[in-house]
């Protein structure tokens, strides 16, 4: 079956460092690939996605390229703020399905001033 | 604010409580969800409704009971729950559900479940 697997956090940064948060899946077809966002207190937002291969999705500031090679979705950001501190999940919606995400575990990312 | 409220925001049960949590979304959508986000666990889909209709109930207990007046409006009707069912519970919707494209889920910002 489809499964997502992102790094353990948590992931704790000086404000302004460089982030890489991992992501790898594996799926049926070709799915499309979600970074999603949860600060404290509040639901998931979405922050970038791409739908196919070598698509990179990207907003504010965050970037991801989609590697059919590697299975990989990977996000990064130049330059995290204290902002940024949230729970980031990577997710999937296989190729044969129109609503069916799957989640990663979530990473915690803590950025300090 | 993705335009998909939850209330209570927090909610503490007893094991033969009954109580039921709420979800509305202002976006026009069509297709409605449940999710469960437990500790240490991925979101687990529980139930997907499309038109009000149910399209999808993921092996959920029976001590779950979903209903979807209108699209919306979503209910999670709960009774006899378990301390395993302590969770945050997530509602999102979306334009079309399983009869559109991949779309995006816009997700509420869940209600806080201890069951004791």
């Amino acid at each position: 079956g489809d499964s997502v697997t992102q790094m353990e956090g948590p992931v704790t940064l000086s404000e302004e460092a460089f982030l890489t948060i991992n992501c790898t899946y594996t799926a049926t077809g070709y799915p499309s690939l979600f970074w999603y966002v949860q600060y404290p207190g509040e639901g998931l937002q979405l922050l970038l996605k791409a739908t196919k291969a070598d698509d990179k999705g990207s907003n504010k500031g965050f970037e991801a390229t989609y590697r059919k090679e590697t299975t990989s979705f990977h996000l990064e950001k130049g330059s995290v703020q204290v902002s940024d501190s949230a729970v980031y999940f990577c997710a999937l919606m296989s190729g044969g399905s129109n609503y069916k995400l799957t989640f990663g575990k979530g990473t915690l990312l803590t950025v300090n001033p | 604010e993705t335009g998909v409220t939850q209330t209570p925001r927090h909610l503490v049960m007893g094991m033969t409580n009954k109580k039921s949590l709420k979800c509305e979304q202002h976006l026009g959508h069509n297709a409605m969800y449940w999710y469960k986000q437990s500790a240490k666990k991925p979101l687990e889909l529980m139930f997907v409704y499309s038109l009000e209709e149910r399209v999808e109930n993921n092996s959920v207990p029976s001590r779950f009971s979903p209903e979807c007046p209108n699209s919306s409006h979503l209910f999670l009707h709960l009774h006899t729950l378990q301390p395993e069912d302590s969770a945050l519970y997530l509602c999102a919707s979306s334009q079309n559900g399983p009869t559109g494209g991949q779309e995006t889920q816009y997700f509420g910002p869940g209600t806080r479940l201890l069951v004791l």
